[in-house]
């Protein structure tokens, strides 16, 4: 079946550490996405990526840093420096371009620094 | 970016239409209207998008003003499954293509 897959589902860290999400897609899709909910919020953009070994910063991206050395996986690293890293993490893949294509979200990565 | 603004929320009755407006009058010439849903502790899901023509499909219709200021959202027959937070995003084509950029959403309820 053809999806976009984040792991794992509940992460919880230690404050001062590095943690890593992973987001994998196999719709063979070119734009890749990670965004931050916070309770009763919306999603804000935190990085995105149109295509391999090239991605831009979104509204948020302090604190966070990623990469995209292969097209189906797009990992999020949540740094030390951010100072509020406790939220609902998403990834989303779209086929990029056109502005009519749609995009697929995985189920999302809760965080908790503890 | 290009905004879109919406209601903080709406509240339907079960079985009933429901109507769910955005405004997005800094809305550019080849600017598409998408609308997404998410369920609580879900990703959200695709539901519809257009450009200038109304748009019909299984889940709902998409209305779109004359001048493209502002579109709705419509559900003809609201369930309790239906109970989510709705988005009406822009494709905002940033300089290395298009950033998917999300506004609050309006949450609605469904009574029944």
């Amino acid at each position: 079946d053809g999806g976009i897959t984040q792991s794992p589902k509940y992460l919880f860290r230690k404050e001062g550490q590095n943690v890593t999400l992973s987001c994998e897609q196999n719709l063979n899709h070119d734009a890749m996405y990670w965004y931050r909910q916070d309770p009763g919020q919306g999603l804000r953009l935190i990085y995105y990526s149109q295509i391999v070994n090239d991605f831009q910063k979104g509204d948020i991206a302090e604190g966070y840093s990623v990469s995209r050395e292969k097209k189906e996986s797009f990992p999020l690293t949540v740094t030390s420096a951010q100072k509020n890293p406790t939220a609902f993490y998403l990834c989303a893949s779209r086929v990029g371009g056109a502005g009519n294509t749609e995009a697929f979200f995985g189920q999302g990565t809760r965080l908790t620094v503890v | 970016d290009a905004k879109t603004t919406q209601p903080n929320s709406m509240e339907s009755n079960e079985e009933e239409p429901v109507h769910l407006p955005c405004n997005h009058s800094t809305i550019s010439g080849t600017d598409y209207i998408h609308w997404y849903r998410q369920l609580p502790s879900q990703g959200p899901e695709y539901v519809i998008h257009g450009l200038t023509s109304n748009v019909n499909n299984r889940m709902a219709s998409l209305a779109i003003a004359e001048d493209r200021k502002s579109s709705t959202l419509i559900l003809h027959r609201a369930t309790l499954r239906d109970a989510a937070v709705y988005y009406c995003i822009l494709r905002d084509r940033g300089e290395y293509g298009n950033k998917l950029v999300f506004g609050a959403g309006t949450i609605l309820r469904v009574k029944s």
